[in-house]
């Protein structure tokens, strides 16, 4: 079964707008930790944002937000007005069994590819 | 730059042939976790190690192993190398020695094997 979600394979933003890109995950795991990734063409995996199962606050990190609803198990990333250089795949991804021997594991998703329009 | 090092950048190899690639974690950060990413099969968690100590193992094929020296620096072997093993292989660490709780995890820049 699938750990991670991501439902849109592609997405299109124009310039300055805001953009969502959803994820959902799947855990039977009280703590737990959920991340976004950026890879651009050049191929670097760059963290943007953390979550963890216990913050009570949504995550923030400049123009990047995690929308965390946790009785619904979804974990979207909202970039703020998008810039050019935002084009990149973008991976959802969640930690589960934290120090827990031989079960702490990151799960990715499939990504989302976005495109920003000028 | 996330503080993570791997090498070589790129490795050209042919098939049957063995190869290691080296990761260093951010200072004092204790996992290291290595993953696979190829086209038709995405990022792949291969396997994570805890303070020297193999801590999770997903998808590593049997050809491929790995270690975590006590310096935590850790080496990902991959042995009779197949077309199919071509791949993006990235190593992160993560889990600071003084941790402030957090689970996030930091990339390097990764290794393009090429299998020819």
């Amino acid at each position: 079964a699938q750990k991670i979600t991501q439902t849109q394979p592609g997405m299109f933003v124009q310039e300055k707008e805001a953009v969502t890109l959803d994820c959902t995950y799947d855990t039977s795991d009280q703590s737990y930790g959920l991340f976004w990734y950026k890879q651009p063409s050049s191929g670097e995996m760059i963290f943007l944002i953390y979550q963890g199962s216990y913050d009570e606050q949504n995550a923030t990190e400049g123009r990047y937000s995690l929308n965390f609803q946790k009785a619904r198990k979804s974990a979207n990333l909202v970039i703020s007005a998008s810039q050019l250089g935002d084009s990149a795949m973008y991976f959802c991804a969640m930690r589960e069994g934290f120090m827990k021997t031989s079960y702490d594991k990151v799960i990715f998703g499939p990504g989302t590819s976005l495109s920003v329009i000028p | 730059d996330s503080g993570v090092t791997q090498t070589p950048k790129h490795l050209i190899t042919a098939t049957g042939q063995r190869v290691t690639l080296r990761c260093s974690p951010r200072s004092g950060d204790l996992s290291v976790y290595w993953y696979q990413q190829s086209l038709d099969q995405g990022l792949q968690f291969l396997i994570q190690y805890y303070n020297g100590e193999e801590r999770a193992k997903g998808n590593i094929l049997e050809r491929f192993s790995a270690q975590q020296f006590p310096d935590l620096h850790s080496e990902l072997n991959l042995s009779s190398l197949e077309l199919g093993d071509s791949a993006l292989y990235f190593c992160a660490s993560s889990d600071p020695a003084l941790g402030s709780g957090s689970y996030e995890q930091y990339f390097g820049p990764g290794t393009r094997l090429t299998v020819t």
